[in-house]
């Protein structure tokens, strides 16, 4: 069954640092996501992104954080310089269209230290 | 925005037991679903269930879109189903994105 991953499952950076998460959605999948959940907390919605371009971004998603799909298969968040509160799991989700079911992958767990 | 209030916070089951979690939504939705994070943080899906009612194995969901709830049912519950049980929704028009409950945390027993 085709699935959504993540690389890495668990990166510990330190503060100030840039980081890259990857993420290979499903293959014929139009939409792509980015999710994050502080430990202990709900999962929050970060930015969807559409034909090359953010269609939708919460107050989470400033200016340290950018999304790109460099090639046909990946997509990736970088956050810029990451600070202590940017610890969390981030989870990268697609799906085919605009509506129905959002299929996630395992999650990349971020430690800022 | 969307509120999403699940209930009971926390669940402690003996191995064998069933259950009922319930998932209310304070308005009309176009996408529901259940997932379950394990203990290593992952999230697995579970039902894509914006209504009706669907089985998988020893879980099914049910919903209720008039009525603005979902229900979990879980039966003859294990100890791999320990974890934390998420409903998500996608509220009414024009939004296209998962607002998520505070979860149901279950803990089974053996």
């Amino acid at each position: 069954e085709p699935e959504v991953t993540q690389t890495p499952s668990h990166q510990v950076t330190q503060m100030g640092q840039e980081v890259i998460l990857r993420c290979v959605p499903i293959s014929n999948h139009l939409y792509f996501y980015w999710y994050r959940q502080i430990l202990g907390q709900k999962v929050e919605f970060l930015v969807s992104f559409y034909n090359n371009e953010i269609s939708e971004k919460s107050e989470i998603f400033d200016d340290q954080f950018s999304v790109e799909r460099p090639d046909g298969s990946n997509f990736t968040l970088k956050i810029r310089s990451t600070k202590l509160e940017d610890s969390a799991m981030y989870f990268c989700a697609s799906r085919q269209g605009h509506t129905g079911e959002l299929f996630f992958g395992e999650g990349s767990r971020l430690t800022v230290l | 925005g969307i509120q999403v209030e699940q209930s009971p916070p926390d669940l402690i089951l003996q191995e064998g037991a069933n259950s009922t979690l319930r998932c209310n939504f304070s308005d009309s939705v176009n996408n529901l679903q259940w997932f379950h994070q394990n203990p290593w943080g992952q999230l697995i899906n579970l039902f894509y269930i914006p209504s009706g009612t669907k089985q998988n194995g020893r879980l099914s969901a049910t919903t209720v879109a008039t009525e603005r709830y979902s229900l979990l049912y879980i039966s003859s519950s294990q100890t791999t189903d320990s974890g934390v049980y998420f409903c998500a929704v996608e509220w009414g028009w024009n939004d296209y994105k998962l607002s998520f409950g505070a979860g149901t945390t279950v803990t089974v027993r053996a």
